[in-house]
């Protein structure tokens, strides 16, 4: 059962545009929500991460929004660039278990 | 150098044979964790440890085993390996303490079964 659905798998997106990545869970228990990014022959590393008790959190270009009772969270990517071709992955986890759940990876490519 | 190593980076073995992966971190982080990434699958956690003595399954265990050899080493074992095992396997760390939530991944090991 995949707790934390990711969408799209895959995104193309011109040098400047904006890049959606979105996700949603079903476990009203989660209490973290952070998303990874991952070059290639690397390990993902944390990009991003936000509490439920805030809508939004912004560092530079990349933007967490977060829907608490539609239990969805997005990453945006604001003026999006070639070095920001990756995977991302979206996670979540309660205080409770203390293990992330990961979704299932959207490829970002940016075109120049 | 690397905080979290994996050894090896690439393996290729046969179908029946037992395999070790290694991870080690100079962190001084006392959680660790082990998880297979899959296309299509994102990552899944086979086994965690909070400490030395604390060893825990995760959603994928059949297959494998652990051992937590010091604070700092963790390694997944393939007692004997099948081809459906054939994935990139990561070793993550993170350190207990009220808001700190990070896990930290290594590079990395790319297994083949044949």
């Amino acid at each position: 059962q995949q707790q934390v659905k990711q969408s799209p798998q895959s995104l193309i997106v011109q040098k400047g545009g904006i890049s959606i990545i979105n996700c949603a869970y079903e476990n009203t228990a989660f209490d973290y929500f952070p998303w990874y990014q991952q070059f290639p022959g690397k390990g993902p590393a944390l990009l991003i991460a936000i509490r439920p008790d805030v809508s939004e959190k912004k560092e530079g270009r990349f933007t967490i929004s977060f829907n608490k009772s539609a239990k969805q969270f997005s990453l945006h990517i604001m003026d999006s660039q070639p070095g920001d071709s990756a995977t991302y992955f979206c996670a979540a986890s309660s205080t409770a278990t203390n293990k992330l759940i990961f979704g299932t990876g959207t490829l970002l490519a940016v075109q120049p | 150098d690397a905080d979290v190593t994996q050894t090896p980076r690439n393996r290729i073995t046969k179908t029946g044979k037992r395999i070790m992966l290694e991870c080690s971190q100079t962190k001084g982080h006392d959680r660790m964790y082990w998880y297979r990434q899959d296309p299509g699958l994102g990552l899944r956690l086979i086994y965690y440890s909070f400490d030395v003595k604390d060893i825990n399954k995760g959603e994928i265990s059949d297959g494998y085993s652990v051992s937590r050899q010091a604070q700092a080493k963790f390694s997944l074992s393939l007692e004997s390996a099948i081809p459906n095992q054939t994935a990139l396997y990561f070793c993550a760390t993170r350190l207990t303490g009220v808001g700190r939530y990070e896990q930290y991944f290594g590079p990395g090991t790319r297994l083949t079964v044949t």
